[in-house]
């Protein structure tokens, strides 16, 4: 099983400010199979990113993704109040699928 | 509009069994592999099982194994996740959630979920 490991935990920033999450696995991810979620208090995951670096559908281009391998990194460019919430990565090259911890994004 | 609405949650004993829903619409349901994600309360996602859209391949998490049993009906675009000797882990929301393209993939869409708790 490939183990995610999401740093930091809580990353305390201005709107504004860029954002950079790191999502590292224990093993190489097959194909960089590696999408990024974000949720909010009381909901379901959204998806951000898949491959890596492919945008979903109506993400705004503030968030981009990028690694190979094992290390992978979520980066949001320009925070705005809406994308205060908690982000996960998660695994799907090799099964079974993981997720990583996630990382908070509060306001400082 | 494409949609998963989760129902059957609740409050059950230990050892006790619950079965729960997931009505899709909006989208060819037996064109997907379809999953089930959950969420301990203050915890992250953990996938928890998938099935083939025919039905005829089915995964879980070894936590589960023996325990759940995940299916669908195609005919009323609805998956299911039939829990049995649930135990205090299992306390969760569980997610519908539906794969991209293939088995082991991004989940596009989610449903708003289902609380599961097990207690006594």
């Amino acid at each position: 099983e490939i183990v995610l490991t999401q740093s930091p935990g809580t990353l305390s920033l201005s709107p504004g400010e860029r954002a950079t999450l790191s999502c590292r696995a224990s093993q190489s991810v097959t194909s960089n199979h590696v999408a990024w979620y974000q949720q909010k208090p009381g909901q379901a995951p959204r998806v951000l990113l898949f491959g890596a670096s492919r945008r979903a559908t109506g993400i705004p281009d503030r968030f981009s993704g990028s690694g190979s391998g094992t290390d992978f990194t979520l980066t949001i460019s320009r925070l705005e109040l809406e994308d205060f919430a908690v982000y996960y990565c998660q695994q799907y090259g090799s099964s079974p699928l993981t997720f990583g911890g996630g990382t908070k994004v509060e306001i400082k | 509009e494409v949609q998963l609405v989760e129902s059957g949650g609740g409050l059950v004993q230990p050892g006790g069994s619950l079965r729960l829903s997931c009505a899709a619409s909006g989208f060819t349901f037996i064109s997907y592999w379809m999953s089930w994600v959950r969420q301990a309360p203050g915890k992250g996602l953990e996938w928890v099982a998938s099935i083939k859209k025919d039905g005829s391949e089915k995964n879980y998490v070894d936590s589960v194994k023996g325990r759940f049993t995940i299916s669908r009906d195609n005919a009323k675009n609805s998956l299911y996740l039939q829990m049995n000797s649930l135990r205090a882990e299992d306390t969760a929301v569980y997610y519908c959630a539906r794969p991209q393209y293939l088995a082991d993939d991004a989940f596009d869409i989610w449903g708003q979920g289902t609380m599961v708790t097990v207690s006594s």
